[in-house]
């Protein structure tokens, strides 16, 4: 199947503090990625639809200044954790929807954890 | 909010059939029916998408009855790797549709 790959795998921050995940598409383009979050032993939970060139569509609930998405290319989406909090962290999964053949490609995930 | 409804958990014996049920009741005309599988600490992976009838690839089948109410994923002869979450999801997949996880059905593989 089709790449997506996304970076960093895990990652530990202070309190605060900032952090950057990417998900890219590898062997596809993306017009349109998907940010879940996942807590243990639970379901994904979608927090946004990134679109190339537009702003996000956040689902109901999920903070738009806290969680800052970027879609600036075809093959990359980011979503940036502001003034990350320990309830913040979890385990974040994007998507990217291959539209050749309308299938939802997941990246392997970011663990987050703030300390 | 979750369109479907999947058991909970599912055990299975290595080399046995796994068929896992998902039900749709309000699938919609233009809904497709994906199923994704997943292990801990990974993201999904993409196993198989139907509309209707039977669709088939070389690791599962998937049955779609004539009302499309209910889908089933076949697993063909499990092994224990083969012990994860298996999810159902339902979704206009030609409009850049989004997916709500439901909860998703544990499936068990013993030796």
């Amino acid at each position: 199947g089709a790449v997506v790959s996304q970076h960093p795998s895990w990652v530990i921050c202070k309190s605060g503090t900032s952090v950057k995940i990417e998900c890219r598409s590898l062997d596809f383009q993306a017009t349109t990625m998907f940010w879940y979050r996942q807590f243990p032993k639970q379901s994904l939970m979608l927090m946004a639809t990134s679109n190339e060139g537009s702003k996000a569509t956040y689902e109901q609930g999920v903070e738009k200044d806290k969680f800052l998405i970027n879609h600036a290319s075809l093959t990359l989406s980011t979503l940036t954790v502001t003034s990350a909090h320990p309830e913040d962290s979890s385990f974040y999964i994007c998507s990217a929807r291959d539209a050749a053949k309308n299938i939802q490609y997941f990246g392997a995930g970011t663990r987050l954890s703030v300390l | 909010l979750a369109k479907t409804t999947q058991p909970i958990s599912m055990d299975s014996y290595e080399g046995q059939e796994v068929n896992i049920t998902c039900s749709h009741n309000n699938i919609a005309t233009n809904d497709y029916i994906t199923w994704y599988q997943q292990f801990p600490s990974q993201g999904p992976r993409f196993i198989i998408q139907g509309y209707k009838t039977k669709v088939t690839n070389e690791v599962a089948s998937l049955f779609i009855p004539a009302d499309r109410k209910s889908s089933t994923l076949s697993l063909p002869r499990v092994s224990l790797s083969d012990t994860a979450v298996y999810y159902c999801l339902v979704g206009d997949i030609l409009n850049f549709n989004k997916f709500y996880f439901g909860s998703g059905t544990k499936l068990n593989v013993k030796p």
